[in-house]
This record gives C-alpha cells, sequence and structure tokens, in this order.
C-alpha cells in the first residue's frame, strides 16, 4: 500500500520563528490532507491539496504530485500552533478512500 | 469540526463490557468512517461506510462493529471491550458528489479506556 513518511518527527521553534514541514508519499493520490492535532486530540483540517498551493493565514501548502511530496509552511510561528501536524493520502485507484496518515511532526513553539 | 458529532467524548469501561460510541453528522455527507488513533501514532481505519446500506470492514475490524442508522448517523460497537482497544476513536465524513469529493472532515474524538 501507499506509504506516507514526514519530516522532521520533531520540531522545537521559538515564538515568530518559520518553519517547513515535508511530507513524501510512495503513490499517486487524489486526497492530500494537512491537519494539526491540538493537545486536547481534537484534528483541525488545515488544508486539502492532492495538488498545487494554498494559503491560509499564516499557514500555505505546496504539493508537487508528480514528484510526491508536500510541504506545510508555517509563518510567524504562535504558542498556539504547538502539536502534531499530520500529513494523510488516499491512493488513486483506491476503492475505500480510507486516508493513510503520517507519523506526523510533533511541533513545539516556546515563547 | 462542530458539523460532526461524537457521544460520548471521554469513556472508561471495563474488560468484557459492551460500549457504543456514537457519530452524528449535518453536513449531508454520504460517506463515513471510523478510525483509530493509539498513542504517537497516526490514525487507522476500522469501518467505512459509503451508504445507509453499504458497510466496508477497513483494516482494523477485529472486534468491532459498525451500524448505519440512518444517512446523519453511524455508530461503532465494541462487543467485548478488552485494553489493547484503548484508544482515540475519530468518526469522519465526505462527500462523494462535492468538487473536492475526497476530502474528508473529522469529530472532535472519543476517548475510550479499558480497564
Amino acid at each position: 500500500g501507499i506509504q506516507v513518511e514526514q519530516s522532521p518527527p520533531d520540531l522545537i521553534l521559538q515564538e515568530g520563528a518559520n518553519s517547513t514541514l515535508r511530507c513524501n508519499f510512495s503513490d499517486s493520490v487524489n486526497n492530500l490532507q494537512w491537519f494539526h492535532q491540538n493537545p486536547w486530540g481534537q484534528l483541525i483540517n488545515l488544508f486539502y491539496i492532492p495538488s498545487g498551493t494554498k494559503q491560509n493565514g499564516r499557514l500555505s501548502a505546496t504539493t508537487v504530485a508528480t514528484e510526491r511530496y508536500s510541504l506545510l509552511y508555517i509563518s510567524s510561528s504562535q504558542t498556539t500552533d504547538s502539536g502534531v501536524y499530520f500529513c494523510a493520502v488516499s491512493g488513486r485507484g483506491g476503492a475505500t478512500n480510507k486516508l493513510i496518515f503520517g507519523t506526523g511532526t510533533l511541533l513545539a513553539v516556546q515563547p | 469540526d462542530a458539523d460532526v458529532t461524537q457521544t460520548p467524548r471521554n469513556r472508561i469501561t471495563k474488560t468484557g463490557k459492551r460500549i457504543m460510541l456514537e457519530c452524528s453528522q449535518t453536513k449531508g455527507h454520504d460517506r463515513m468512517y471510523w478510525y483509530r488513533q493509539d498513542p504517537g501514532l497516526g490514525l487507522r481505519l476500522i469501518y467505512y461506510s459509503f451508504d445507509v446500506k453499504d458497510i466496508n470492514k477497513g483494516e482494523i475490524s477485529d472486534g468491532y462493529s459498525v451500524s448505519r442508522q440512518a444517512q446523519a448517523k453511524f455508530s461503532l460497537s465494541l462487543e467485548s471491550a478488552i485494553p489493547n482497544q484503548t484508544a482515540l476513536y475519530f468518526c469522519a465524513t465526505s462527500d462523494s458528489t462535492g468538487t473536492a469529493s475526497y476530502e474528508q472532515y473529522f469529530g472532535p474524538g472519543t476517548r475510550l479506556t479499558v480497564t
């Protein structure tokens, strides 16, 4: 099945710093989503981005489908950005549309 | 996402007990999913349903059953709970007819502990 790898696994930032999170996937996809899991466990949809570039405030994402990777950019980080960031994909041709999750990037933003 | 609700939000139960987790959605989506998350890991699919009469097993369905009572409701049951079913459970929905037809929306999660 399709494999999803995220890097880095852990990241510590000072408030105000910028960061880039990466997601590599092993096959063609019809869905790629980025999520933020907050310290209370809730999954927050950040982007639906199987290809192209999107921006939402301080966050932006780019997926290069032909090269099988996606990047999540966080600018001017805040302590509320702390948590785990997951990339999840569903592969083309799959019947379930199930999302395959990476193991996440744990982000800690320090004041 | 407030459009997808899960009850209960937290539950502690004993080994061998039957427990039901419920999911409701007001998004009008036809597809619904149940995932579980173990500590330090991503989510894995338990069951999915593409409409009321279409229910399918996911990758880790053993020990679980589901019921799709209506388009808006999808319940997950643990027939005889065991400690390794302690996890965070998420319900999700998607709309097969929309322009972003593969995008999934998640509920707030149910934290289940089996002692």
